[in-house]
């Protein structure tokens, strides 16, 4: 596709419910990020994967978390048992192997805002 | 993993003036070091970056500079404009894998 596309852009869940946030990076990129973002706070990194490398998934704050990304591609977060500290924009962003065109941009997308009531 | 610090966490200043903000890094292999922009409810955006070959880079009225030796890095702003008020993120990684971000400093420019 043309961006990194991020879904759902909004939601909202009562705490203790699990949610799936899903990412579509770049077509070819190899590289995918997860970063979450509070409300006017820094980009936090949770997860990185690279190609077919294991990923490095030593941002994830609890077991809580986790982290697929199926056939190279497309990637989903989960978060169990939601709690409000989680409530946050999540961010995905990806960019191409290195050495290639544009390969040092970050590309992000639009972010999934989570509301954990 | 690498760990970027990054101050300060806002900075106001006037229209026209300079504004300077300033990341240090922990991992001496970082050797690409990116500038990204978030403006109010929009997502980051790549304004300038250098690598470890060299120690200054300038694009218009934007530059940064890099001190390998102390593994710290700026960025300078010139002739402010209000457009230039959002969010700045400094990174520092290794051939841009495993890319991690300074906390971000506000920028507010006063008209």
């Amino acid at each position: 596709g043309a961006g990194v596309s991020q879904s759902p852009s909004n939601k909202v869940t009562e705490k203790g419910k699990d949610v799936e946030l899903r990412c579509d990076p770049i077509s070819g990129h190899t590289a995918l990020y997860w970063y979450r973002q509070s409300l006017g706070q820094g980009l936090e990194f949770l997860i990185y994967f690279q190609g077919n490398s294991a990923p490095d998934k030593s941002g994830l704050p609890s077991d809580r978390f986790s982290a697929e990304r199926t056939g190279g591609s497309v990637s989903t977060l989960t978060i169990q048992r939601t709690q409000q500290e989680d409530s946050a924009v999540y961010l995905c962003a990806s960019s191409a192997t290195w050495g290639r065109a544009g390969a040092n941009v970050l590309t992000f997308g639009a972010g999934s805002r989570l509301t954990v009531l | 993993g690498e760990n970027v610090e990054q101050h300060p966490s806002t900075l106001s200043v006037q229209e026209g003036d300079s504004a300077v903000i300033k990341c240090t890094y922990s991992d001496s292999a970082s050797n690409y070091f990116p500038w990204y922009k978030q403006e109010l409810g929009k997502r980051p955006q790549l304004i300038i970056d250098i690598r470890s070959n060299v120690g200054e880079k300038k694009d218009q009225r934007i530059a940064v500079t890099l001190n390998k030796t102390a593994k710290h890095f700026s960025l300078h702003i010139t002739e402010t404009q209000p457009e230039d008020s959002a969010v700045y993120f400094c990174a520092a990684s290794y051939n841009n894998n495993d890319m991690r971000f300074g906390a971000g400093t506000r920028l507010t420019v006063k008209p």
